[in-house]
């Protein structure tokens, strides 16, 4: 399966936004509208923060937004809070009933 | 609430063998596939398996093709995976996760770890 290719950290301070990239060199998996994203804190279970590359689950702030263009989707966390300092990791449907993740991103807040 | 409970991790050989069940409850098990997902020490998430709802067809990353098995009791509310011909590189916390639907993943368990060592 092809590997999704993220960032391994970025930072930003309070208040500002920050963008998280993920991008494949795979036109099949770059195909496909089927992009995740989770937040996973320290010892914690990964938490689902953006599904179908832009939408939000119930519960999720509105500060944090998904997007893709051609082969690399993006998230983006406006509004930096303490609180949003953690790992992302990207995730997208592979064809074939499988899934392939990036290596993950952490993000720092200053 | 929907709650995943994995167990069965532990410490083994090269070579061993190894049976992680997921008890799932919150939730109508027999609707929705699952997916076990593994993380390796300070290292990101690897996407390894998938059942469909009704344990139809089974699906797995190239790294772990005629090593590991996933199954499901829907009787049971329960999920599995049988990891065989386990290497150290397998050493990682197995996460059991509830599909959502469009290849998303809404629910997650606390994770078992799995250590290969001799």
């Amino acid at each position: 399966q092809s590997a999704l290719t993220q960032p391994r950290s970025v930072s930003g301070s309070p208040g500002q936004s920050v963008t998280i990239s993920c991008t494949t060199i795979s036109s099949d998996v770059g195909g496909y509208n089927y992009v995740s994203w989770y937040q996973q804190h320290p010892g914690k279970a990964p938490k689902l923060m953006i599904y179908d590359v832009s939408k939000r689950p119930s519960g999720v702030p509105d500060r944090f937004s998904g997007s893709k263009s051609g082969n690399t989707a993006s998230l983006t966390i406006s509004g930096l809070q303490a609180e949003d300092e953690a790992d992302y990791h990207c995730c997208s449907y592979a064809g074939s009933y499988t899934l392939v993740f990036g290596g993950g991103t952490k993000l720092t807040v200053l | 609430q929907v709650q995943l409970v994995e167990s069965g991790g532990g410490v083994v050989q090269p070579g061993g063998s190894l049976r992680l069940s997921c008890a799932a409850s919150g939730f109508t098990f027999s609707h929705y596939g699952m997916h076990w997902v593994r993380q390796a020490p300070g290292k990101g998430l690897e996407w390894m398996a998938f059942i469909r709802y009704d344990g139809s067809n089974e699906y797995y990353t190239d790294s772990v093709k005629g090593r590991f098995t996933i199954s499901r009791d829907n009787s049971r509310n329960t999920l599995y995976l049988q990891m065989d011909s386990l290497r150290a590189e397998d050493t990682a916390i197995y996460y059991c996760a509830k599909d959502w639907p469009n290849w998303a993943i809404d629910y997650w368990g606390q994770g078992t770890l799995v250590t290969v060592s001799s």
